[in-house]
C-alpha cells in the first residue's frame, strides 16, 4: 500500500517564476492539507482540500494555490516566488470522509529559490 | 504568536535512559495533542496523540502526558535506543468541532548516544 507521494524531491527556481507541486494521498484517503516547513520551524499550514474544494485556509498569500483532482490527489501552485518561499513543503493526507483526521505525510519537495 | 512552544530545540539522552521532551500551548481550545517524529529527508511520522479527555496515553516505549491546567503535554520515551534519534514535533489542535489544521511546534532534535 503506498503511502503519500509527491513530485518532485527537490526543486530550484528564481525568483517571480512560478512552481507547481504535486501531491498523490495514501489509498482510501480523501483529504489533502499542505504545509510549508521553513528552516528550523515546524510545519506550516496553507490549505486543506476536500471535495476538490479548498476548506481552510492558513495565513499564507494568495500566490499560494492548489487544486484537488477527482482522484482525490492535488497540486500547489505558488506564483510570482520570494526568496522566503525557499522551505520543504509537505503534502499530508486524511481519510475526512470516514471521520478518520490522523494525517500522514509525504517526504516533502525541497524548493530553493534563487 | 506561537501556540505550540517547544523550547528546547536540542537534546541528548545516553542509550538506556528515560528521553523526555516538552511541549506547552496557548490556545485553551487545542482538544487534541499529537507527536510527530521526523528523520532528514523523510516527512513527519505520526507517533502517538492524546485527547484532553485523558492525562496519558501509552504506546510500547512511548508515553504522553497531558497536564490541562499547565498547557503543558510530555513525550517519554524508556529506554532511549539510537533509532529514535529525530527530530520530535508536538502539534495540536480542535477536534470537538470539526477537525482544524494542525498547529506545529518548532521541534525538539533528540540525539541518543550509543
Amino acid at each position: 500500500d503506498a503511502g503519500v507521494t509527491q513530485s518532485p524531491t527537490h526543486l530550484i527556481k528564481t525568483r517571480g517564476q512560478q512552481v507547481t507541486l504535486r501531491c498523490s494521498p495514501k489509498s482510501g484517503h480523501d483529504t489533502v492539507s499542505w504545509y510549508q516547513q521553513a528552516l528550523g520551524q515546524g510545519p506550516q499550514f496553507i490549505f486543506q482540500y476536500y471535495e476538490e474544494e479548498e476548506r481552510q485556509r492558513g495565513n499564507f498569500p494568495d500566490r499560494f494555490s492548489g487544486h484537488q483532482f477527482p482522484n482525490y490527489s492535488s497540486e500547489l501552485n505558488v506564483n510570482a516566488l520570494l526568496l522566503g518561499d525557499s522551505a520543504l513543503y509537505l503534502c499530508a493526507s486524511s481519510a475526512t470522509g470516514t471521520g478518520a483526521y490522523e494525517q500522514y505525510f509525504g517526504p516533502g519537495t525541497r524548493l530553493t529559490v534563487t | 504568536d506561537q501556540q505550540v512552544k517547544q523550547n528546547s530545540p536540542s537534546l541528548s539522552v545516553q542509550e538506556g535512559r528515560i528521553s523526555i521532551l516538552n511541549c506547552d500551548y496557548t490556545n485553551s481550545m487545542f482538544d487534541y495533542f499529537l507527536w510527530y517524529k521526523k528523520y532528514p529527508a523523510e516527512g513527519p511520522t505520526f507517533l502517538i496523540s492524546i485527547s484532553s479527555i485523558k492525562d496519558k496515553n501509552e504506546d510500547g516505549r512511548f508515553t504522553v502526558f497531558l497536564n490541562k491546567s499547565a498547557k503543558h503535554l510530555s513525550l517519554h520515551i524508556v529506554p532511549s535506543q539510537p533509532g529514535d534519534s529525530a527530530v520530535y514535533f508536538c502539534a495540536a489542535n480542535v477536534r470537538n468541532s470539526g477537525n482544524t489544521p494542525l498547529v506545529f511546534g518548532k521541534g525538539t532534535r533528540l540525539s541518543v548516544i550509543a
